[in-house]
């Protein structure tokens, strides 16, 4: 079976700092994607930042940026420059290939002003 | 494109009643799926379609649940005889093909009195 596992359920960073949410994943596949999406309060879920598990390179998106460890089965998600709009809910998900996403129980991330 | 539409957004319903929400796709997209989020926690997967088919169904989805996506357009998602159980947010994503990040619609919040 996939899972998904957050241990960080929630996390504070005054803004303009670094942050990083941290993830581990499990899957047997040998081909899988990860990603990290955010909600925010009431709003609908947004991809943030995506990963193809066949790729050493870490993914970055601007002010975001991924450590992603195979051996480890780790994927975590750096946040440079918080900003007041970064304040979410961020889940980890894994994609083993032709299956479906297994998403993670999510990290509160709240920006202290 | 508007992105992914799900009707209602929210859906206040008597114990025992049934309800249908339905999700507009992002039209390209021939992959369609449901997920269950309640509150605090990460999405899980209900089911999901490959145009008009239905290929897995997760075992959270008891006989009271059935879902359709005729012609491969929009899907529909029928709870029965409802329970309070039942409460919760509903997400309807949709992806282009295997192995993409999928684009989630607003949800419909489901609350069983």
């Amino acid at each position: 079976a996939q899972t998904v596992t957050q241990s960080q359920p929630e996390m504070s960073v005054q803004e303009a700092e670094t942050v990083t949410l941290s993830c581990t994943y499990d899957t047997s596949e040998s081909d899988y994607y990860l990603f990290w999406y955010k909600q925010p309060p009431s709003r609908q879920m947004i991809l943030v930042i995506r990963q193809e598990a066949y790729k050493q390179q870490n993914a970055t998106e601007n002010r975001f940026s991924v450590n992603f460890q195979k051996a480890a089965k780790s994927f975590s998600l750096k946040i440079s420059d918080s900003q007041l709009g970064d304040a979410a809910m961020y889940f980890c998900a894994c994609l083993p290939s032709a299956s479906k996403i297994i998403f993670g129980s999510g990290t509160r991330l709240s920006i202290r002003p | 494109d508007t992105g992914v539409s799900q009707d209602p957004r929210h859906k206040i319903t008597k114990r025992g009643q049934n309800v249908t929400f339905r999700c507009d796709p992002i039209s390209e997209h021939n992959r369609l799926y449901w997920y269950r989020q309640t509150l605090g926690q990460g999405p899980e997967f209900l089911t999901y379609f490959q145009n008009e088919a239905q290929l897995e169904k997760s075992r959270l989805l008891s006989d009271r649940f059935s879902a359709e996506r005729p012609k491969g357009s929009f899907s529909t998602l029928e709870i029965q005889r409802t329970e309070q159980g039942d409460s919760a947010m509903y997400l309807c994503a949709s992806s282009p093909g295997m192995n993409y990040g999928y684009t989630f619609g607003s949800g419909t919040r489901l609350t069983v009195v």
